[in-house]
């Protein structure tokens, strides 16, 4: 039973490019979130997509966006590339409402480098 | 709205010694708790959740916690570390009856040293 994967594991971008970030839940879960951690910190959440919407959404700019897909997959874009956006990027399935246990399972990570 | 603070950022131990990892929360309403594990450049592993029943709850790689209602706490515990345990800790908090959105203390950098 694959668990959550995410690609690329790692990349580098500069200051005001765009980058996309690819998230698979684990088989028989249906709901996506995603984190930003930055280098030393905590988990931070970014949005969560449920039934191809965005359900709820942590205190990140515009510039974060995303997509759930009818399959559950999901994407994370950032826009305007900042310093600051440096971190490595956790993407976190979980079942549906009705199974909810509040578990989170996580990904390995997306580690975004801006220089 | 809810917290979690964990109240040592880093904690050194001993191979074989005992170690607590503290943590407490502050929410108006019920909470899930977790402890989660990240070892270097990956993601976090659950290693216990406190859901309802008991207050001790028992983990993976022998960890328990203990949940404290009075105290607001959920101090996660193992009476004998290795080697492999050095990584970092962090606690989190969810809300009962609610999103699957968890909030993360600043984590705790357990060293365990030969």
């Amino acid at each position: 039973d694959a668990g959550v994967t995410q690609s690329p594991t790692h990349l580098i971008k500069t200051r005001g490019q765009q980058v996309t970030l690819r998230c698979s839940p684990k088989s028989g879960h249906d709901t996506v979130s995603w984190y930003q951690q930055a280098l030393g910190q905590e988990p931070q959440f970014i949005f969560q997509y449920y039934e191809e919407e965005e359900r709820q959404r942590g205190n990140f700019p515009d510039r974060f966006s995303g997509h759930q897909f009818p399959n559950y997959s999901s994407e994370l874009n950032v826009n305007a590339l900042l310093l600051g956006d440096s971190a490595l990027y956790l993407c976190a399935s979980s079942p549906g409402l009705e199974q909810y246990t509040g578990e989170l399972f996580f990904g390995e990570g997306s580690r975004l480098t801006v220089l | 709205a809810q917290s979690v603070t964990q109240l040592d950022s880093q904690v050194p131990v001993f191979e074989e010694a005992p170690v607590e990892l503290r943590c407490n929360y502050s929410s108006s309403v019920s909470v899930y708790l977790f402890w989660y594990v990240q070892y270097p450049n990956q993601g976090l592993q659950l290693l216990l959740k406190y859901l309802s029943g008991s207050t001790l709850v028992k983990g993976i790689n022998g960890f328990e916690a203990e949940f404290n209602k009075s105290q607001t706490s959920f101090h996660l515990r193992k009476p004998s570390v290795h080697i492999s345990d050095t990584a970092e800790y962090f606690c989190a908090v969810g809300i009962s009856g609610g999103y699957n959105k968890l909030i993360f203390g600043a984590g705790t950098r357990l060293a365990v040293h030969p």
